[in-house]
């Protein structure tokens, strides 16, 4: 079993429309969540950490529930500028301070 | 945010060589992340390389095929040896800010003949 597991996609929505990712993890001693955002032949960057609590960031909200070791992240009002790779991350301090990805979901919002 | 660059960003190689990736961070980092990306998957960690120390490599991955260097504290390259077609890929660098978050190089897309 792998260690991130995300919904395998390709989400292909209309502007405007809400979609929301999942992922679990397999590990209970992760210790920091994150969505990066990947586009097409570039690098992945940090679109936001994700806190027990719940958080949001404009239109994205990311969910943790540790119980159940799921993240989510949903996109309201989705945007032509969010079509890209979605990449579920976590991160576990030990002496490589290693992040692990998810295999990432990919969107494409549709004009 | 570190602001990060890598050289050479693309190169086509013949197998049996070997090439050596460049990545330079514009400021002090104490830890640099080299990770491979093959086509269509996500990131897989290479190694950690540590300033004044030998790499850690992950599961997989061997110092004698990935040898790396970590002269100072801002910068490390990559060398990948004896380049097969399996080795191509894109290899990335990336810098810890701190609780997990990372920032990455732009990349270096590797294709091996």
């Amino acid at each position: 079993r792998k260690e991130v597991e995300q919904d395998p996609g390709p989400f292909n929505v209309p502007e405007g429309a809400t979609v929301a990712f999942n992922c679990t993890y397999s590990n209970s001693a992760s210790q920091s969540f994150f969505w990066y955002r990947q586009d097409c032949r570039k690098e992945p960057k940090l679109l936001m950490s994700v806190y027990s609590s719940g958080n949001e960031d404009g239109r994205f909200t990311a969910q943790l529930n540790r119980a159940s070791q799921y993240i989510s992240l949903l996109i309201r009002d989705s945007k032509l500028s969010d079509s890209a790779t979605y990449l579920c991350v976590v991160y576990r301090e030990g002496s490589a301070r290693q992040l692990t990805f998810g295999s990432g979901t990919q969107l494409t919002v549709l004009p | 945010s570190a602001v990060i660059s890598q050289k050479p960003s693309r190169d086509i190689c013949q197998r049996g060589t070997s090439l050596t990736i460049q990545c330079q961070v514009d400021s002090q980092v104490t830890m640099m992340f080299w990770y491979r990306q093959q086509p269509g998957q996500s990131l897989t960690l290479i190694a950690t390389a540590n300033q004044g120390s030998e790499a850690t490599y992950e599961s997989g991955f061997v110092i004698d095929k990935f040898p790396i260097s970590r002269p100072n504290l801002t910068f490390s390259t990559l060398t990948v040896s004896n380049m097969s077609p399996e080795d191509s890929s894109i290899y990335l660098c990336s810098v810890d800010s701190g609780g997990g978050t990372q920032y990455f190089g732009p990349g270096t897309r590797l294709l091996v003949l």
